[in-house]
């Protein structure tokens, strides 16, 4: 069956354009997570939706960050004025809460270069 | 903050158990251990959960002590595409937050 996709695979952008990063979760997963991982370092979260809850976005890191999650399905991660910091790869992840094994299925994730 | 110690880094050679530690000596009553892995430049994959009592599926064991302060993911018979970074994680069943750390990094020898 279908995993978690996101687009674009790879993005390149200059400092200070603002770029949209898509999640396509598993149908049916209520729970969608946000992660940034640096390189050689761990997943760092950023953001968490549930159903039809407001957004737990206690792990943005700035106010450049911003996320949606439509219909209660796709989401956009939207990061305005990129700064070279924000070089990385995000990662997303779904969560299915019905069922024994409530875990987070993760996508490829993009990887984003800001130069 | 992570709330797990794990390795930085471990060896095994292919075909032997590998047996990767955790110390989470401040888990809460309703806080599982999660074991994840990620394989370079893959996203990290689900590999086995606990509560409490030890569990095993077609890809490893997880062993929890009964004070449930650390436990090890055991890879029966390791091989090369077992190399990878591994990550022990403490969160409840729907939590909203999952702290991956920097994990363990695992090479696996021919």
């Amino acid at each position: 069956g279908a995993g978690v996709s996101q687009s674009p695979s790879n993005k390149v952008t200059e400092k200070g354009k603002d770029v949209e990063l898509r999640c396509d979760p598993i149908s049916g997963h209520t729970a969608l997570y946000w992660y940034r991982q640096s390189l050689g370092q761990g997943l760092e979260f950023l953001i968490y939706f549930q159903g039809n809850s407001a957004p737990d976005k206690s792990g943005l890191p700035s106010d450049r960050f911003s996320a949606e999650r439509t219909g209660g399905s796709v989401s956009t991660l939207t990061i305005q004025r990129t700064q070279q910091e924000d070089s990385a790869v995000y990662l997303c992840a779904s969560r299915s809460d019905r069922g024994r094994l409530k875990t987070q299925y993760f996508g490829p994730g993009t990887r984003l270069l800001v130069l | 903050d992570a709330k797990t110690t794990q390795p930085t880094s471990m060896d095994c050679a292919e075909g032997r158990a590998a047996n990767l530690p955790c110390n989470h000596s401040t888990i809460s009553g309703n806080e599982y251990v999660y074991w994840y892995r990620q394989i370079h430049s893959q996203g990290p994959q689900y590999i086995i959960h606990g509560l409490k009592n030890n569990e095993t599926n077609e890809m490893a064991s997880l062993i929890i002590t009964e004070d449930r302060k650390s436990s090890t993911l055991i890879l029966p018979h390791a091989t090369l595409r077992d190399t990878a970074v591994y990550y022990c994680i403490v969160s409840p069943l729907t939590g909203n937050q999952f702290y991956f750390g920097t994990g363990t990094s695992l090479t696996v020898i021919p």
